[in-house]
């Protein structure tokens, strides 16, 4: 089992719908990234977050420390989010070093 | 302010030839992270450097990877004698400091390709 789970793997929805993407963890953590990636692209950090909630423009990102769970949400999304979604755990141990889930991939069509 | 800047973008090798794979850090940050993104695969962690010090390289393969982070000049993630499965996207990230609190920001990665 790894240690960073993201689901869904793929998800597609029309324009304008509200969007989640779920990721849970099995180890100690001192923080949790969201990182988008397009296609071919580099990777862009969205959120880094250790408790609560964080908003940015149409993105919200919110994290319960008890149950090693993180959600990233978009409202009103749009065909320009399509991307590859990532959460990454920061780990207690080990350097700081980063484990990732797989990835969800979305697609929002016009 | 730039940030992160990797290069080359795309790198082909031949079977047995060298890979050498630069990472600017942001300025400031002395703190550097090399992933490697197989395809179809998610990220994983390969090494963490400082300047001049190799912190924790538990994720690199135990031949052919070598990673340093010179007092002056780019990070270099060097790979030997490179073979098919070495095919993958490279990324580089940098920190101003341990990144306990800090977040890493990420190059636009490499692309390597092995005939």
């Amino acid at each position: 089992k790894n240690e960073v789970e993201q689901s869904p793997q793929n998800l597609t929805a029309q324009e304008g719908e509200f969007i989640t993407i779920n990721c849970s963890y099995s180890v100690g953590i001192s923080a949790l990234h969201w990182l988008q990636q397009h296609p071919g692209g580099g990777i862009v950090s969205l959120f880094m977050l250790s408790s609560g909630k964080k908003k940015h423009g149409r993105l919200i990102a919110t994290i319960n420390i008890q149950e090693k769970h993180s959600s990233l949400h978009i409202t009103a999304s749009h065909p320009r989010d399509s991307a590859v979604y990532i959460c990454a755990a920061r780990l207690i141990q080990g350097a700081q070093k980063l484990v990732f889930g797989q990835g969800t991939r979305l697609t929002i069509n016009p | 302010n730039a940030g992160v800047m990797q290069n080359p973008r795309h790198l082909v090798r031949r079977r047995g030839q060298e890979a050498r794979l630069r990472c600017s850090p942001m300025k400031g940050h002395s703190h550097v992270y090399w992933y490697r993104q197989l395809p179809e695969e998610g990220l994983k962690f390969m090494v963490y450097l400082q300047k001049e010090n190799i912190i924790d390289e538990s994720g690199m393969p135990k031949e052919r990877f070598s990673a340093e982070f010179p007092k002056e000049g780019p990070s270099i993630l060097r790979i030997q004698q490179v073979v098919r499965g070495d095919s993958a996207a490279y990324f580089c990230a940098s920190s101003p400091r341990a990144a306990r609190a800090q977040p890493q920001h990420f190059g636009d990665g490499t692309r390597l390709s092995i005939l």
